[in-house]
């Protein structure tokens, strides 16, 4: 069974700081990781994706993959209080979701 | 122009019955997809259509049966509807290409069973 694995959270952050999300998978045939972002009665939308070793950077959004270690990362930096959603890493192949974190920035 | 379109928005239906969600998108994808999320929020996928064919049947009732008139439709019928069908119902498009599996996604369906 193919599996994603995020923490759920809830992870709490104070305005300004560092937010790191961590996202594993267990499937070494994934080719490309993606990073959603969910607000609660909404659908999800796309931050970026992946598919090389090392980072990738996009505005205050960075994500890190390492494929030997399978685990992929977003780190959001000058965390801001419109940053509360939760978190969705998801895995090519076959599009498959973990479970999501559930991030809070406190002003 | 919406992209992704999912009709009908809310659903509230009693259990036993038969219900149907569609989905239609306008971006010439070449792959569909329906997930359920439930009160966890956690997002299943259930099944893929790339071209009209299915590429993805996850483990499902076989009560679920999603059917591709062509690629820009998907739709998903339930048959004798459970408690434990309530949840939000993802519709979402992609365009196959290595790297580029960008999901789109619909603004959900809320299915509730009473």
């Amino acid at each position: 069974q193919k599996e994603v694995e995020q923490n759920s959270g809830p992870l709490s952050v104070p305005e300004g700081a560092i937010a790191s999300l961590n996202c594993t998978y267990s499937d070494r045939g994934s080719q490309s990781f993606f990073w959603y972002r969910q607000y609660s009665g909404k659908s999800p939308e796309l931050i970026m994706f992946i598919y090389s070793n090392g980072d990738k950077e996009d505005g205050r959004f960075t994500a890190q993959l390492n494929k030997a270690s399978q685990y992929v990362s977003l780190l959001i930096r000058d965390s801001q209080p419109s940053d509360s959603a939760t978190y969705l890493c998801a895995v090519h192949n076959d599009m498959r979701f973990g479970a999501g974190t559930r991030l809070t920035v406190k002003p | 122009d919406t992209a992704v379109s999912q009709t009908p928005k809310y659903l509230v239906t009693q259990m036993g019955n038969d219900k149907s969600i569609k989905c239609e998108q306008n971006l010439g994808h070449d792959t569909m997809y329906w997930y359920k999320q439930d009160s966890k929020k956690f997002l299943k996928i259930m099944f893929s259509y790339n071209n009209k064919e299915l590429i993805i049947n996850e483990t499902v009732p076989n009560r679920f049966s999603p059917k591709s008139p062509d690629k820009a439709h998907l739709n998903l019928h339930i048959n004798s509807l459970e408690l434990g069908d309530s949840a939000v119902y993802f519709c979402a498009s992609s365009q196959e290409g290595f790297g580029a599996n960008v999901l789109t996604f619909g603004a959900g369906s809320r299915l509730t069973v009473l």
